[in-house]
């Protein structure tokens, strides 16, 4: 079974600083899905960013990025220009292509906190 | 992005009572959607995935009869909790499928049972 680790619980970053938040996997399988989702105070999950793992370049969206390391089962969040609406709870997720109900793995979270 | 709506945002129930919860797809055909429920500060607990026209699958450890899922159409997806109990209340947050790579949120539903 597919695992994600994200071993930090929280982390904190000046505003318009930059922040790394990791994930790890865990996966036999050669082609998959990677999510990070942000869960505001408000607690709706939103989608930030998305990987398919036969991708070699690392996806982009405006000030987020990710480190995508496939052989060392990375997938790592960068933060650039934080902002205060940046302060949220983040998940990093797996899904298989495989099964037609394939679910999301999600991690444990990570805590950001952003300091004014 | 496509919409998710839940719906209630907040219920307040008796012990013993049910209640449902609805998820509604807005502008796509979802066949399958997800059930989860999180606790604060914790993470999203699947707790059985809908299919329509079709029961649906139950994670282990969640009982079927108590927290049933009626998967009606394309677009809706429900969730009632029978008899419920204090040990029920939680956040419960449902999720519909577009594609593999698309899997929306609803801004979920604080039950509280008293």
């Amino acid at each position: 079974a597919q695992t994600v680790t994200q071993s930090q619980p929280e982390m904190s970053v000046q505003e318009a600083e930059t922040v790394t938040l990791s994930c790890t996997y865990d996966t036999s399988e050669s082609d998959y899905y990677l999510f990070w989702y942000k869960q505001p105070p408000s607690r709706q999950m939103i989608l930030v960013i998305r990987q398919e793992a036969y991708k070699q370049q690392n996806a982009t969206e405006n000030r987020f990025s990710v480190n995508f390391q496939k052989a060392a089962k990375s997938f790592s969040l960068k933060i650039s220009d934080s902002q205060l609406g940046d302060a949220a709870m983040y998940f990093c997720a797996y899904r298989s292509p495989r099964g037609a109900n394939s679910k999301l793995t999600f991690g444990k979270g990570i805590t950001l906190s952003v300091r004014p | 992005g496509a919409v998710v709506s839940q719906h209630p945002s907040w219920v307040i129930c008796k012990s013993g009572t049910s209640v449902k919860i609805e998820c509604r797809s807005l502008d796509f055909q979802a066949t399958t959607m997800f059930w989860y429920r999180q606790f604060p500060k914790q993470s999203l607990m699947l707790m059985a995935t809908s299919n329509e026209g079709s029961k649906a699958t139950y994670e282990q450890g969640v009982e079927k009869d108590k927290f049933l899922i009626n998967h009606a159409s394309l677009t809706l997806s429900t969730l009632t909790v029978t008899s419920a109990h204090p040990e029920d209340s939680s956040f419960y947050i449902c999720s519909a499928m577009r594609t593999r790579y698309e899997q929306y949120f609803g801004p979920g539903t604080r039950l509280t049972v008293t």
